[in-house]
């Protein structure tokens, strides 16, 4: 079963434009762990933030923003004004216990910020 | 410094080749990880070594050989490949500390591998 599903596979913005990445999980654990990384087109994963299951703050990094609410186990990323750089594909990841190595990857949303 | 290195860069092997890939950090990480990248797919998890011993291998065939020297290197050996395991490998470590905590994976910039 699909633990991570990023429902949007890819999203066209103008540059200036604000884009809101979906991820839902399903994880019968208390205690997990959601991440988000970006791939650019030259291949290397950049990791941007973590979060655990006991933490719902919501973090601002500069442009991007996270909305982590547990209710609807959703972990959606929202980059404002966007940027030619911010074209890559965006995983969302799970690892449902302390020190368990294995990340479940959703399929990835592939963004392209248009000049 | 979050930098972890791997070369080569791009890969091309005939199928009767033997080649290795190779990973670097020096980020006192102590788990490390190979994953299998296709086209539009997100990376597959193919080994994790933790504290230089092979801790996780994803039923990975044994025509992939990883191996461990020293806590800051990772090697992945590759014989007698198929056209199918064309792909982009990447590496990736993280902070190993028992079961305190669930640490971000720093990854490599891959090596993207062309099997003829």
């Amino acid at each position: 079963a699909q633990k991570v599903t990023q429902a949007q596979t890819e999203i066209s913005v103008v540059e200036k434009e604000d884009v809101t990445l979906d991820c839902v999980y399903e994880t019968r654990d208390t205690t997990y762990y959601l991440f988000w990384y970006k791939q650019p087109p030259s291949g290397e994963l950049v990791f941007l933030i973590r979060r655990n299951s006991f933490d719902e703050q919501n973090e601002i990094s500069g442009r991007y923003s996270w909305n982590f609410q547990k209710s609807t186990s959703s972990f959606n990323f929202t980059i404002t004004a966007s940027q030619v750089v911010d074209s890559a594909v965006y995983f969302c990841a799970l690892s449902e216990a302390p020190n368990d190595y294995k990340l479940s990857f959703g399929a990835g949303t592939t963004v392209t910020v248009r000049a | 410094d979050t930098e972890v290195t791997q070369t080569p860069k791009h890969l091309v092997m005939g199928m009767t080749n033997k080649k290795s890939l190779k990973c670097e950090q020096h980020m006192g990480h102590r788990a490390m990880y190979w994953y299998k990248q296709k086209a539009k797919k997100p990376p597959e998890l193919m080994f994790v070594y933790s504290y230089e011993k092979l801790s996780i291998n994803e039923s990975v065939p044994s025509r992939f050989s990883p191996e461990c020297p020293n806590s800051s290197l990772l090697n992945l050996h590759l014989h007698a490949l198929q056209p199918e395991d064309s792909a982009l490998y990447l590496c990736a470590s993280s902070q190993d500390e028992g079961q305190l905590d669930s640490y971000e994976q720093y990854f490599g910039p891959g090596t993207r591998l062309t099997v003829t």
